[in-house]
């Protein structure tokens, strides 16, 4: 069946280095989106992405979806302690029509003061 | 400030009671999730509603799980009898669909600890 898959799982950084997340799906995807979890919070949407090649930037955050729209990437620069949580990416489920989603198990990341 | 409203938070019960989880869409959302995280599995589809329709519930425990939308501005999961197994974060998300291209907004879940 379909799946939705990141690397790594978790990911344990100091303070102002990099960090990158891959999110690989075994179908091609009309559109892609990233979510952010706090710990102990809820999933909240960050940027969805439609066209094949796409990058977008939010402040240090930059989300890029490849050119056959089966996969995708998260890069944190600089990461600050602000930046600790679950990363989610997700792909509509099956048909684009349904509002369903599929989600890949995220990528937690830990950010050493 | 639009948000999707979950009750309640938190719930610690016993095996074999009944727990029902109530979830407030953001007014005008057509659709509506429910969720069902755990370390193990991640984020599971339990059921999904459009237009207060149930179209989906292949992810949930039929004998034991049962999802409704008696109107557009309530949603419930319930769960009986309950189980250790069920101890999760139960996520309730709306969402509309097709104009908002698939994003959800979750609400901020009930923790359900079953012992």
């Amino acid at each position: 069946g379909q799946q939705v898959m990141q690397i790594p799982q978790y990911q344990h950084v100091q303070e102002g280095e990099d960090f990158t997340t891959y999110c690989n799906s075994s179908t091609t995807l009309s559109n892609i989106q990233w979510y952010k979890q706090r710990p102990g919070g809820h999933p909240v949407f960050l940027i969805q992405l439609v066209k094949s090649g796409e990058v977008k930037k939010q402040k240090r955050l930059t989300f890029q979806f490849g050119e056959a729209k089966k996969n995708s990437s998260l890069h944190i620069t600089a990461t600050q302690t602000t930046d600790v949580g679950t990363y989610f990416c997700a792909g509509p489920r099956g048909s684009s029509n349904t509002g369903k989603l599929i989600f890949g198990q995220g990528t937690t990341l830990q950010v050493k003061p | 400030d639009a948000r999707v409203t979950q009750t309640p938070r938190h719930k610690v019960t016993e095996m074999g009671q009944e727990v029902t989880m109530r979830c407030q869409p953001i007014l005008g959302h057509n659709t509506v999730f429910w969720y069902r995280q755990t370390m193990m599995q991640g984020l599971e589809l339990l059921a999904y509603f459009r237009n207060r329709a149930p179209l989906d519930d292949s992810g949930m425990p039929k004998d034991r799980f049962s999802a409704e939308m008696p109107d557009a501005t309530l949603a419930t999961l319930k769960i009986q009898p309950s189980e250790p197994r069920d101890s999760a974060v139960y996520f309730c998300a709306s969402g509309l669909n097709p104009l908002a291209k698939n994003i959800q907004y979750f609400g901020a879940g009930t923790r359900l600890s079953v012992l």
